[in-house]
């Protein structure tokens, strides 16, 4: 069964701070892996993975992907309150059109 | 960049009752969409798939009877909870991507939340 594993499931900081979020998958026929941040409603699309090793950075944001060992991560540097949110991350595969979703990393960041 | 409009934001309708959500791409053509559910603190469940033109494709132990999704055009599909009861309370998602390749990222409406009283 394809599963997307997230963690920490919850990791509160203070602001400055940097954040590494994690996310592990196992599927068949992997082709993309997108991180998402879903704050009080519908998530918002940050950054979407194919390749290993390959960074993707968006401001104070980045993310990579290492195909091997089946993972990628989400960094945030200096992280500000406005960060605080839920992040998921989803895997999709070349057998279908749909995302497998992982649980979130629901990050909280105070002053 | 891509826009899925999604309506009513929030809806509370009484028990039995049977509520339509609508999920519109604003700027670009889906061929394809996705209803998902969530409910509090937990990740999106996919329910079903949206095929313009087709029958939707329904996610294992979601009843087809019970949550109709119609797509009717290439730019619009509903997801309709029939006979609605308390249980079904939950924050529902449409996503539709820009094109039919695998590469493009799944574009979120901004959800509806039920309340079933």
């Amino acid at each position: 069964e394809d599963k997307v594993v997230q963690s920490p499931l919850s990791l509160v900081v203070h602001e400055g701070d940097t954040v590494t979020l994690n996310c592990s998958y196992e599927v068949t026929n992997f082709r993309s892996l997108l991180w998402y941040k879903q704050e009080k409603k519908a998530p918002t699309f940050l950054f979407m993975l194919t390749s290993s090793g390959i960074e993707k950075k968006s401001g104070r944001l980045s993310s990579i992907l290492d195909k091997k060992e089946l993972f990628s991560i989400l960094n945030i540097t200096a992280t500000q309150t406005g960060d605080s949110a839920v992040y998921l991350c989803a895997v999709g595969t070349y057998n279908t059109d749909k995302l497998i979703f992982g649980t979130g990393t629901r990050l909280q960041v105070f002053p | 960049g891509a826009v899925v409009s999604q309506h009513p934001s929030w809806v509370i309708c009484k028990s039995g009752t049977s509520v339509k959500i609508e999920c519109r791409s604003l700027d670009f053509q889906a061929t394809t969409m996705f209803w998902y559910r969530q409910f509090p603190k937990q990740s999106l469940m996919l329910m079903a798939t949206s095929n313009e033109g087709s029958k939707a494709t329904y996610e294992q132990g979601v009843e087809k009877d019970k949550f109709l999704i119609n797509h009717a055009s290439l730019t619009l599909s509903t997801l309709t909870v029939t006979s609605a009861h308390p249980e079904d309370s939950s924050f529902y998602i449409c996503s539709a991507s820009t094109d039919d390749s695998y590469n493009s990222p799944l574009h979120f409406g901004n959800g509806t939340r039920l309340t079933v009283t």
